[in-house]
């Protein structure tokens, strides 16, 4: 079966750090690109970044939201089937539900995990 | 960065009737990369048309999708219960995608 599955929801401080990860099975996680994608409660959908897939002897490129350039990191191990989203001097405004997602080669986002939420307050 | 402007905001219909939902984005998407999701509460969006005008796998033929350059359109030829939800486009044709704010269909 198809899946991705997100690491548990976390509370943190704001100023805070935090790494979120997604796992992937029933398919080759490498061939493929990764996104994360967040969602305020009762708002719209955010695109937050992207790893491409990546040639053996390089890293996948990387691409970031200007709201999180400079403050978040994406990686994957393909060796491990999985996504990670380190999250640094995090604010309040970055409070929602983060879903990593699998890029079809076709186009768009076509494998979804059921997100998990990062909640930053004091 | 690429923005996309989606309208209506919400569209009141009824079960069976057509719906139209447009989105517009500020500069020509290469090669139409423009996709369209659906997502109902508590839940993780869902595919529904890639390159503009592409059903995924098990999107119903009453989904269609139309547009180039910077105008697209998502039809519903004849809304069933279960497509009242919101519905995003999201643009990848640049590096750094973007949504749409959504489009709510709701009866």
């Amino acid at each position: 079966e198809v899946q991705l599955v997100e690491s548990g929801g976390v509370v943190v401080q704001p100023g805070g750090s935090v790494r979120i990860s997604c796992v992937v099975s029933g398919f080759t996680f490498e061939d493929y690109s990764f996104h994360w994608v967040r969602q305020v409660p009762g708002k719209g959908l955010e695109w937050v970044s992207g790893v491409m897939w990546q040639e053996a002897w390089q890293g996948g490129s990387t691409y970031y939201a200007d709201s999180v350039k400079g403050r978040f990191t994406i990686s994957r191990d393909d060796s491990k089937n999985s996504l990670f989203l380190q999250m640094s001097s995090l604010r309040t405004e970055d409070s929602a539900l983060y879903y990593c997602a699998k890029e079809s080669y076709s186009g768009g986002l076509d494998i979804w995990g059921q997100g998990t939420t990062v909640t930053v307050s004091s | 960065e690429i923005v996309l402007t989606q309208s209506p905001g919400t569209l009141s219909l009824s079960p069976g009737e057509r719906a139209t939902l447009s989105c517009r984005a500020s500069q020509t998407l290469r090669d139409n990369y423009l996709a369209w999701y659906q997502q109902k509460p508590g839940r993780a969006p869902r595919l529904l048309i890639y390159g503009a005008s592409n059903r995924a796998i098990d999107i119903p033929d009453r989904f269609g999708g139309s547009g180039s350059g910077t105008d697209f359109i998502l039809t519903i030829s004849r809304l069933e219960p279960e497509d009242f939800a919101v519905y995003y486009c999201q643009q990848y044709g640049s590096s750094r995608f973007t949504f749409g704010p959504g489009t709510r269909v709701d009866f």
